[in-house]
């Protein structure tokens, strides 16, 4: 079954620091994996995307990596900030297939 | 900066009632898009829509349901009889091209069937 897992499910850090969060899939045949950033009682909106070819992609202070092969890929963000407080949720997409399979996200908290 | 509108963005409902959600794309995107996301779960694909015409459907999307481009900025999904369950927040995504593309959401209408 095409499924995505992230962990941890929530996480709190403070201003300033480092996090990075993990997904794993198992969504074969896989086309490419997106991550992204929700706010509370919004819509997602893209941070990066990445195909099987890619092994890492940046967007500001975000910084996905893709291990194809072990199906895992993580985000990173740096000097984090209050605005970052959010859910970030990894999602997959498989070959020539409209439909996105989405984890269930990490829960992120920056506090001052 | 171009975004995707849905309304409303709040909409109660008797079961067994119908309910129209609407949206309305980026003007220049041709690939359409409805998900849901039950309280506390994940986001989950109800259906994609190009050229005027269904081009993919999860199991969720039954009979139920339907969607619609009645002119050409709006994207409508519409429940026949609503059931609890059918309870959610629904965004309406679209994008340029398929696959590859970023897909732009709304920000949502919460859905509340009693």
């Amino acid at each position: 079954k095409n499924q995505v897992e992230q962990s941890p499910q929530s996480l709190i850090i403070l201003e300033g620091k480092n996090c990075t969060l993990q997904c794993n899939y198992t969504v074969s045949p896989f086309s490419n994996l997106r991550w992204y950033k929700q706010d509370t009682g919004r819509g997602p909106v893209s941070l990066t995307i990445m195909t099987f070819s890619e092994n890492t992609k940046s967007n500001g202070r975000y910084t996905a990596t893709l291990d194809a092969d072990t199906k895992q890929s993580s985000l990173h963000i740096t000097a984090s900030q209050l605005s970052d407080s959010a859910s970030y949720i990894c999602v997959v997409s498989g070959y020539n297939t409209d439909k996105l399979i989405f984890g269930t996200g990490t829960r992120l908290q920056v506090f001052p | 900066e171009p975004e995707v509108t849905q309304t409303p963005s709040h909409q109660v409902t008797q079961m067994g009632q119908e309910v129209i959600l609407r949206c309305v794309p980026i003007s220049n995107h041709l690939y359409f898009y409805w998900y849901r996301q039950i309280l506390g779960q994940k986001v989950e694909f109800l259906v994609s829509f190009y050229n005027n015409e269904i081009s993919e459907k999860s199991e969720i999307f039954d009979d139920q349901f339907s969607v619609e481009r009645p002119d050409g900025s709006n994207f409508t999904l519409k429940i026949r009889s609503t059931k609890l369950e059918d309870s959610a927040m629904y965004f309406c995504a679209s994008s340029t091209n398929r696959v590859m593309d970023e897909q732009y959401f709304g920000p949502g209408t919460r859905l509340t069937v009693t």
